[in-house]
């Protein structure tokens, strides 16, 4: 079975500055999705980035990108120019690419804190 | 406008009442799913249903009981809940299965 796993249960940063939050996961599938989710205080889970196991580019939208490392099995979150409505609680997610029953697997998630 | 719906946003009962979770989708998506989120823990997939059929039941009680009567609602019934079902149930579409989900606000569901 997948798992994810988050190993920062909270991060601080000024605004204007640079966060990267961590997430690693394990599976045996070759072909797969990876995101990342924003849950900000009014309960909404906001898909950020996305990212395709196939292909080698990282994702980038806008102020945020990811460092896919397909070997060791990591994704990581860079929020550059961090603003306050970025905070949230932010989760790492996998997706296998086959569908099917499992659904998304979450990690844990990361409480970002913006210091004004 | 989420495209997801979930209604009420918050629901408190008794462990021996009987109460339904809606969501409704506006985004002509193909699969539907509840998410049960409890503090401290990953978000829990409950259920799927992919065209109206339900994919998988991930080992969950029989007190809760899904319904899909078409593409764009889903229910989730409770009855005879215990006080560690109180938690954010949390429902979600995407087109297929291989899909990104998108979300709706949850319930926030108390169990007295």
């Amino acid at each position: 079975a997948q798992t994810v796993t988050q190993s920062q249960p909270e991060m601080s940063v000024q605004e204007a500055e640079t966060v990267t939050l961590s997430c690693t996961y394990d599976t045996s599938e070759s072909d797969y999705y990876l995101f990342w989710y924003k849950q900000p205080p009014s309960r909404q889970m906001i898909l950020v980035i996305r990212q395709e196991a196939y292909k080698q580019q990282n994702a980038t939208e806008n102020r945020f990108s990811v460092n896919f490392q397909k070997a060791a099995k990591s994704f990581s979150l860079k929020i550059s120019d961090s603003q306050l409505g970025d905070a949230a609680m932010y989760f790492c997610a996998y997706l296998y690419s086959g569908g099917g029953a499992d659904g998304l697997t979450f990690g844990k998630g990361t409480h970002l804190i913006i210091q004004p | 406008e989420t495209g997801v719906t979930q209604t009420p946003r918050h629901l408190v009962m008794g462990m021996t009442n009987k109460k339904s979770l809606k969501c409704e989708q506006h985004l002509g998506h193909n699969a539907m799913y509840w998410y049960k989120q409890s503090a401290k823990k990953p978000l829990e997939l409950m259920f799927v249903y992919s065209l109206e059929e339900r994919v998988e039941n991930n080992s969950v009680p029989s007190r809760f009981s899904p319904e899909c009567p078409n593409s764009s609602h889903l229910f989730l019934h409770l009855h005879t809940l215990q006080p560690e079902d109180s938690a954010l149930y949390l429902c979600a579409s995407s087109q297929e299965t291989d899909q990104p989900q998108h979300f709706g606000d949850g319930t926030r569901l108390s169990i007295l």
